[in-house]
């Protein structure tokens, strides 16, 4: 199984809302990964998890808070957000965080109102 | 010096025809060098990636070229298909991983059947 699932794969929210966002990954990778994603444009970083254990935040606004629960699973929690925030949202993983292949999800594409 | 510079932004080629898509980059510290391939609404997978310790890697119809002194590198598709439309991303990294992967703007590619 190289699959990272995320979900939802749609999200609409206001910007009063509190949402979050799911990934998780059974193939025993131990770096977890959030990108975000603009229109025609290349994916950001976000955050990375390695060995559960936030290892870099790229400066986001503290509206979008991450959490690892296990190492399989991830989540992103949305508070607060802004229109510009819309996105495709995309997981990651690797097998560790000095290791090679990618994985990514298919993303959940965040539209806030 | 983190950036990864990417040509063309948009490319037609007739089905059968070769693609190809170049990348540059500054920071001599990278050492990891994957293509991603992104269909509309779907995450980037990887098709390919290479080390600077080889000139060209070949994986079926794709082909990446490796020059370390002139800190370029890009992506050859041969026999270009109406399935290979989609939109590809180069990028690198640094200490051998994905931690951390830079990615260049995307070439959007289109194969006229």
């Amino acid at each position: 199984d190289t699959e990272v699932t995320q979900t939802p794969k749609h999200l609409v929210m206001g910007m009063t809302n509190k949402k979050s966002l799911k990934c998780e990954q059974h193939m025993g990778h131990r770096a977890m990964y959030w990108y975000k994603q603009k229109a025609k444009k290349p994916p950001e970083l976000m955050f990375v998890y390695s060995y559960e254990k936030l290892s870099i935040n790229e400066s986001v606004p503290s509206r979008f808070s991450p959490e690892c629960p296990n190492s399989s699973l991830l989540n992103l929690h949305l508070h607060a957000l802004q229109p510009e925030d819309s996105a495709l949202y995309l997981c990651a993983s690797t097998a560790g965080h000095r290791n090679t292949e990618a994985f990514f999800g298919q993303g959940t594409r965040l539209t806030v109102v | 010096q983190q950036q990864v510079k990417q040509s063309p932004q948009s490319l037609i080629v007739q089905k059968g025809g070769i693609s190809i898509i170049n990348c540059a980059y500054e920071n001599t510290a990278f050492d990891y060098f994957p293509w991603y391939q992104q269909f509309p609404g779907k995450g980037p997978a990887l098709l390919i990636a290479i080390r600077p310790d080889v000139s060209e890697k070949k994986e079926g119809r794709f082909t990446i070229s490796f020059n370390k002194s002139a800190k370029q590198f890009s992506l050859h598709i041969m026999d270009s298909q109406p399935g290979d439309s989609a939109t590809y991303f180069c990028a690198a990294s640094m200490q051998g991983g994905s931690e951390k992967l830079v990615f260049g703007k995307g070439t959007k590619l289109t194969v006229n059947p």
